[in-house]
Protein backbone atom coordinates (compact mmCIF):
# COMPACT_ATOMS: atom_id res chain seq x y z
CA UNK A 1 0.00 0.00 0.00
CA UNK A 2 0.88 3.34 -0.66
CA UNK A 3 2.50 5.40 2.00
CA UNK A 4 4.22 9.16 2.88
CA UNK A 5 7.77 8.32 3.95
CA UNK A 6 9.37 10.96 5.98
CA UNK A 7 13.49 11.29 6.95
CA UNK A 8 15.19 11.55 8.81
CA UNK A 9 12.99 9.87 12.03
CA UNK A 10 15.15 11.50 14.52
CA UNK A 11 17.48 14.77 14.33
CA UNK A 12 19.29 16.08 17.24
CA UNK A 13 20.45 19.54 16.60
CA UNK A 14 22.06 22.71 18.30
CA UNK A 15 20.34 26.13 18.19
CA UNK A 16 20.56 28.13 15.72
CA UNK A 17 21.96 25.37 12.97
CA UNK A 18 19.80 24.96 9.53
CA UNK A 19 17.64 21.63 9.77
CA UNK A 20 15.86 19.73 6.65
CA UNK A 21 13.41 17.61 6.87
CA UNK A 22 12.85 15.61 3.89
CA UNK A 23 9.32 13.54 3.13
CA UNK A 24 8.28 11.54 -0.21
CA UNK A 25 4.23 11.64 -0.79
CA UNK A 26 2.31 9.45 -2.23
CA UNK A 27 2.66 9.52 -5.53
CA UNK A 28 0.02 10.53 -7.43
CA UNK A 29 -1.34 13.13 -4.75
CA UNK A 30 -0.47 16.40 -5.16
CA UNK A 31 -1.79 18.83 -2.06
CA UNK A 32 0.93 18.21 0.54
CA UNK A 33 1.48 19.59 4.47
CA UNK A 34 3.43 19.72 7.13
CA UNK A 35 1.74 19.37 10.33
CA UNK A 36 3.82 19.21 13.94
CA UNK A 37 3.28 18.00 17.45
CA UNK A 38 4.85 19.04 20.35
CA UNK A 39 5.42 16.38 23.02
CA UNK A 40 2.36 16.16 24.98
CA UNK A 41 0.50 18.50 22.73
CA UNK A 42 -2.02 18.49 19.68
CA UNK A 43 -1.27 17.83 16.16
CA UNK A 44 -0.64 21.83 14.35
CA UNK A 45 -0.95 22.61 10.74
CA UNK A 46 1.59 24.66 9.27
CA UNK A 47 1.38 24.59 5.78
CA UNK A 48 -0.31 23.70 2.79
CA UNK A 49 1.16 23.59 -0.85
CA UNK A 50 -0.51 22.69 -4.37
CA UNK A 51 0.53 23.56 -7.12
CA UNK A 52 4.44 24.36 -6.35
CA UNK A 53 3.40 27.20 -3.99
CA UNK A 54 1.90 27.20 -0.45
CA UNK A 55 -1.89 27.73 -0.38
CA UNK A 56 -2.34 28.04 3.33
CA UNK A 57 0.26 29.00 6.33
CA UNK A 58 -0.41 29.16 9.80
CA UNK A 59 1.19 31.60 12.54
CA UNK A 60 3.76 29.35 13.34
CA UNK A 61 5.20 28.92 9.74
CA UNK A 62 7.69 32.18 9.97
CA UNK A 63 10.13 33.13 8.22
CA UNK A 64 12.56 30.58 9.81
CA UNK A 65 10.45 28.39 7.91
CA UNK A 66 10.79 27.31 4.47
CA UNK A 67 9.13 24.45 1.99
CA UNK A 68 10.51 23.52 -1.64
CA UNK A 69 9.63 20.54 -3.98
CA UNK A 70 12.83 20.09 -5.35
CA UNK A 71 11.91 17.36 -8.12
CA UNK A 72 9.02 14.97 -8.56
CA UNK A 73 9.28 13.62 -5.23
CA UNK A 74 10.52 15.02 -2.54
CA UNK A 75 8.34 18.00 -0.23
CA UNK A 76 11.28 19.20 2.17
CA UNK A 77 10.60 21.70 5.23
CA UNK A 78 13.46 23.90 6.28
CA UNK A 79 14.01 25.48 9.65
CA UNK A 80 16.61 27.95 9.37
CA UNK A 81 18.04 28.65 11.98
CA UNK A 82 16.48 26.44 15.20
CA UNK A 83 15.11 27.64 18.41
CA UNK A 84 14.38 25.15 21.48
CA UNK A 85 10.56 25.43 21.03
CA UNK A 86 11.54 23.72 17.83
CA UNK A 87 11.45 20.68 19.17
CA UNK A 88 8.60 18.45 17.90
CA UNK A 89 7.75 15.53 16.15
CA UNK A 90 7.06 17.32 12.37
CA UNK A 91 4.71 15.13 10.30
CA UNK A 92 4.25 15.41 6.58
CA UNK A 93 0.90 14.15 4.77
CA UNK A 94 -0.12 14.12 1.26
CA UNK A 95 -3.87 14.36 -0.23
CA UNK A 96 -5.46 12.57 -3.19
CA UNK A 97 -6.42 15.37 -5.90
CA UNK A 98 -9.75 13.32 -6.72
CA UNK A 99 -10.95 13.35 -2.55
CA UNK A 100 -13.42 15.46 -2.45
CA UNK A 101 -12.63 15.53 1.57
CA UNK A 102 -9.83 16.30 3.24
CA UNK A 103 -8.45 12.85 4.12
CA UNK A 104 -4.81 13.09 4.75
CA UNK A 105 -2.40 10.74 4.88
CA UNK A 106 0.56 11.12 7.20
CA UNK A 107 4.29 9.78 7.22
CA UNK A 108 5.59 8.61 10.31
CA UNK A 109 7.30 11.64 11.74
CA UNK A 110 9.81 13.03 12.11
CA UNK A 111 11.58 13.56 15.61
CA UNK A 112 13.23 17.02 16.15
CA UNK A 113 15.37 17.90 19.37
CA UNK A 114 16.94 21.23 19.94
CA UNK A 115 19.40 21.40 22.40
CA UNK B 1 -10.14 29.82 15.12
CA UNK B 2 -12.12 26.57 14.80
CA UNK B 3 -11.26 24.46 18.28
CA UNK B 4 -12.09 20.99 18.94
CA UNK B 5 -12.54 19.90 22.25
CA UNK B 6 -12.15 15.94 22.81
CA UNK B 7 -13.43 14.23 25.83
CA UNK B 8 -12.68 12.47 28.19
CA UNK B 9 -8.48 13.34 27.89
CA UNK B 10 -8.05 9.71 29.58
CA UNK B 11 -9.83 6.51 29.64
CA UNK B 12 -8.52 3.27 31.20
CA UNK B 13 -11.20 0.24 30.98
CA UNK B 14 -11.35 -3.35 31.31
CA UNK B 15 -11.21 -5.40 28.16
CA UNK B 16 -15.11 -5.89 26.62
CA UNK B 17 -16.31 -3.02 27.54
CA UNK B 18 -18.34 -0.10 25.74
CA UNK B 19 -16.85 2.98 25.66
CA UNK B 20 -17.75 6.14 23.72
CA UNK B 21 -15.47 9.73 23.15
CA UNK B 22 -16.31 13.00 21.91
CA UNK B 23 -15.36 15.59 20.12
CA UNK B 24 -17.17 19.03 20.30
CA UNK B 25 -16.91 22.15 18.50
CA UNK B 26 -18.60 25.14 17.78
CA UNK B 27 -17.74 25.42 14.20
CA UNK B 28 -19.49 24.08 11.53
CA UNK B 29 -17.15 21.37 9.50
CA UNK B 30 -16.95 20.40 5.84
CA UNK B 31 -16.19 16.73 7.22
CA UNK B 32 -14.67 15.35 10.22
CA UNK B 33 -12.29 12.76 10.22
CA UNK B 34 -10.97 10.20 13.25
CA UNK B 35 -7.49 9.46 13.32
CA UNK B 36 -5.46 6.83 15.52
CA UNK B 37 -2.14 7.50 16.54
CA UNK B 38 0.32 5.00 18.35
CA UNK B 39 3.29 6.82 20.19
CA UNK B 40 6.13 7.66 18.04
CA UNK B 41 4.10 7.50 15.18
CA UNK B 42 2.00 9.63 12.53
CA UNK B 43 -1.93 9.50 12.79
CA UNK B 44 -3.87 6.43 10.60
CA UNK B 45 -7.10 7.72 9.03
CA UNK B 46 -9.87 5.62 10.56
CA UNK B 47 -12.90 6.77 9.05
CA UNK B 48 -14.20 10.12 7.17
CA UNK B 49 -17.95 11.60 8.25
CA UNK B 50 -19.37 14.11 5.88
CA UNK B 51 -22.93 14.48 6.14
CA UNK B 52 -24.77 15.75 9.11
CA UNK B 53 -26.00 12.76 11.19
CA UNK B 54 -24.37 10.09 9.37
CA UNK B 55 -23.12 7.00 11.05
CA UNK B 56 -20.28 4.84 10.00
CA UNK B 57 -19.27 1.50 11.54
CA UNK B 58 -16.01 -0.05 11.17
CA UNK B 59 -15.78 -3.34 13.10
CA UNK B 60 -16.43 -2.71 16.37
CA UNK B 61 -15.88 1.26 15.91
CA UNK B 62 -19.09 3.29 15.44
CA UNK B 63 -18.46 7.06 14.12
CA UNK B 64 -21.36 9.63 14.10
CA UNK B 65 -21.53 12.83 13.01
CA UNK B 66 -23.70 15.67 14.58
CA UNK B 67 -26.73 16.78 12.77
CA UNK B 68 -25.16 19.94 12.43
CA UNK B 69 -21.96 18.98 11.55
CA UNK B 70 -19.72 20.90 14.72
CA UNK B 71 -19.45 17.29 16.92
CA UNK B 72 -19.13 13.43 16.59
CA UNK B 73 -18.51 10.58 18.89
CA UNK B 74 -16.73 7.15 18.35
CA UNK B 75 -17.93 4.11 20.27
CA UNK B 76 -15.99 0.94 20.46
CA UNK B 77 -17.60 -2.31 21.87
CA UNK B 78 -16.10 -4.75 23.48
CA UNK B 79 -13.04 -2.86 23.69
CA UNK B 80 -10.15 -5.23 23.55
CA UNK B 81 -6.35 -4.43 24.59
CA UNK B 82 -5.08 -3.93 20.49
CA UNK B 83 -7.55 -0.56 20.52
CA UNK B 84 -5.17 0.89 23.47
CA UNK B 85 -4.45 4.09 21.41
CA UNK B 86 -4.63 7.89 20.76
CA UNK B 87 -7.94 8.66 19.27
CA UNK B 88 -7.98 11.91 17.54
CA UNK B 89 -10.81 13.47 15.88
CA UNK B 90 -9.88 16.45 13.17
CA UNK B 91 -12.24 18.90 11.25
CA UNK B 92 -11.81 20.01 7.43
CA UNK B 93 -11.81 23.82 7.17
CA UNK B 94 -11.11 25.87 3.82
CA UNK B 95 -8.03 24.70 1.58
CA UNK B 96 -9.08 20.96 3.13
CA UNK B 97 -6.87 22.05 6.60
CA UNK B 98 -7.70 19.99 9.34
CA UNK B 99 -7.90 21.42 12.90
CA UNK B 100 -6.95 18.67 15.06
CA UNK B 101 -8.45 17.83 18.73
CA UNK B 102 -6.05 17.47 21.59
CA UNK B 103 -7.18 13.63 22.00
CA UNK B 104 -7.94 10.74 23.92
CA UNK B 105 -5.68 8.56 25.19
CA UNK B 106 -7.21 5.17 25.63
CA UNK B 107 -5.92 2.50 27.72
CA UNK B 108 -7.76 -1.14 27.52
CA UNK B 109 -6.68 -3.48 30.19
CA UNK B 110 -6.50 -7.36 29.70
Amino acid sequence: EPEVTQTPSHQVTQMGQEVILRCVPISNHLYFYWYRQILGQKVEFLVSFYNNEISEKSEIFDDQFSVERPDGSNFTLKIRSTKLEDSAMYFCASRDQRANTGELFFGEGSRLTVL
Amino acid sequence: TQLLEQSPQFLSIQEGENLTVYCNSSSVFSSLQWYRQEPGEGPVLLVTVVTGGEVKKLKRLTFQFGDARKDSSLHITAAQPGDTGLYLCAGEGSNYKLTFGKGTLLTVNP
